[in-house]
């Protein structure tokens, strides 16, 4: 069966803390991986998306994922958190528009 | 600006008390869809909608029904709400094209007493 695996329901930091959520997956066939943000009160938003090519995807605010197909993982990094990236991380699986697959998410809270 | 527009952002309302959550988009997106978000589980979809006209179910569609007859709307129907639809939804459209990714709406709160 086709799933998302989000680890880490809750993660805490400290500003300039590194950060790593982690994304498992299942999923038959050629796939694309998104994380999607949605801050405290706020919609999704992308963050960063991957089809093909380079495995390692940078994004907006200084996010970067790195698709390891042997390990059907799709980590998200940032090297150092600031408190304005409290927010809930979603991890999203999909062949199409009408096929993806969310994570139960991951939330992140960073102490000032 | 392109946007997807979703009202109202907060609905309160009692069991069996019909109610309509509107979606339109300014995109032309051909893909709508909707999904409820609840604590520990993600969002989940309810409907989704390729384009006009055609509509098909998604992972939780009981209990809700949905429209397009046109492009840039996409309604979200509960004829008979329950508690356990107490949650928050997402409108949600893309385009076609493999690789275009989700734009959501605002979301809509709902409570059902």
């Amino acid at each position: 069966a086709q799933s998302v695996s989000q680890h880490n329901h809750h993660v805490i930091l400290s500003e300039a803390a590194s950060l790593e959520l982690g994304c498992n997956y299942s999923y038959g066939g050629t796939v694309n991986l998104f994380w999607y943000v949605q801050y405290p009160g706020q919609h999704l938003q992308l963050l960063l998306k991957y089809f093909s090519g380079d495995p390692l995807v940078k994004g907006i605010k200084g996010f970067e994922a790195e698709f390891i197909k042997s390990k059907f993982s799709f980590n998200l990094r940032k090297p150092s958190v600031q408190w304005s990236d409290t927010a809930e991380y979603f991890c999203a699986v999909g062949s199409s528009a009408s096929k993806i697959i969310f994570g139960s998410g991951t939330r992140l809270s960073i102490r000032p | 600006e392109a946007q997807v527009t979703q009202n109202p952002r907060y609905l309160i309302t009692v069991t069996g008390k019909k109610l309509t959550v509107t979606c339109s988009q300014n995109m032309n997106h051909e893909y709508m869809s909707w999904y409820r978000q609840d604590p520990g589980l993600g969002l989940r979809q309810i409907y989704y909608s390729m384009n006009v006209e055609v509509t098909d179910k998604g992972d939780v569609p009981e209990g809700y029904k949905v429209s397009r007859k046109e492009k840039r709307n996409f309604p979200l129907i509960l004829e008979s709400p329950s508690p356990n639809q107490t949650s928050l939804y997402f409108c949600a459209s893309s385009s076609r094209q493999n690789n275009s990714p989700l734009h959501f709406g605002n979301g809509t709160r709902l409570t059902v007493t």
